[in-house]
């Protein structure tokens, strides 16, 4: 079983619309999520942190956690094409390492 | 703001040889971990060091792999005897101590080896 799993992609919105990205995590016991952006060729930049159930807005980004079903989500509001990258989900494991997903790429039609 | 360097940007090696990585953590950061990133795959995690010692490693960092906080600024990983399959992006990455901090990821070095 993947530790951190996501759907590949690509997730194709026209500009303006709402992106949702969605990882599922096997570890029960993991305290800390995140979500980072990747360009291509570049390293991973950090969106958004979530610790606690439920949702938690930063600017156009929500980041929604659901422990009981081991569920992250990033929602996206009025995407733009700069917004075209892939999507990282981490979760903290032991040793306070990050278990990465292998990414959803996320492409903003204009 | 302050920011995780890495040098060099690229580097090219013959399979074999030895190679050097730096990296300088943010400044008030005491915790540091090494990834990597190999062509099209995910990042995965390779060692984590907290007071001048290992506290995590993955299986990829073998006897071939080491790290070494020579100074009160730089972070290196050193890779002993270079094969082909190291070919990837290192990044380096620091945090605050506390369970679950924030990792910020430097810009990498992009490692080739013929």
């Amino acid at each position: 079983q993947k530790e951190v799993e996501q759907n590949s992609g690509p997730l194709s919105v026209p500009e303006g619309a709402i992106a949702s990205l969605n990882c599922t995590y096997s570890d029960r016991g993991s305290q800390s999520f995140f979500w980072y952006r990747q360009y291509s060729g570049k390293s991973p930049e950090l969106i958004m942190s979530i610790y606690s159930n439920g949702d938690k807005e930063d600017g156009r980004f929500t980041a929604q956690l659901n422990k009981a079903s081991q569920y992250v989500s990033l929602l996206i509001r009025d995407s733009q094409p700069s917004d075209s990258a892939t999507y990282l989900c981490a979760v903290n494991g032991r040793g306070n390492k990050l278990v990465f997903g292998a990414g959803t790429i996320l492409r903003v039609k204009s | 703001e302050p920011e995780v360097t890495q040098t060099p940007s690229h580097q090219v090696t013959q399979m074999g040889q030895e190679v050097i990585l730096r990296c300088v953590p943010i400044s008030n950061h005491l915790y540091f971990y090494w990834y990597r990133q190999i062509l099209g795959q995910k990042v995965e995690f390779l060692v984590s060091f907290y007071n001048n010692e290992i506290s995590e490693k993955s299986e990829i960092f073998d006897d071939q792999f080491s790290v070494e906080r020579p100074d009160g600024s730089n972070f290196t990983l050193k890779i002993r005897s270079t094969k082909l399959e190291d070919s990837a992006m290192y990044f380096c990455a620091s945090s605050e101590v506390r369970p679950g901090g924030t990792q910020y990821f430097g810009p990498g070095t992009r490692l080739l080896v013929l």
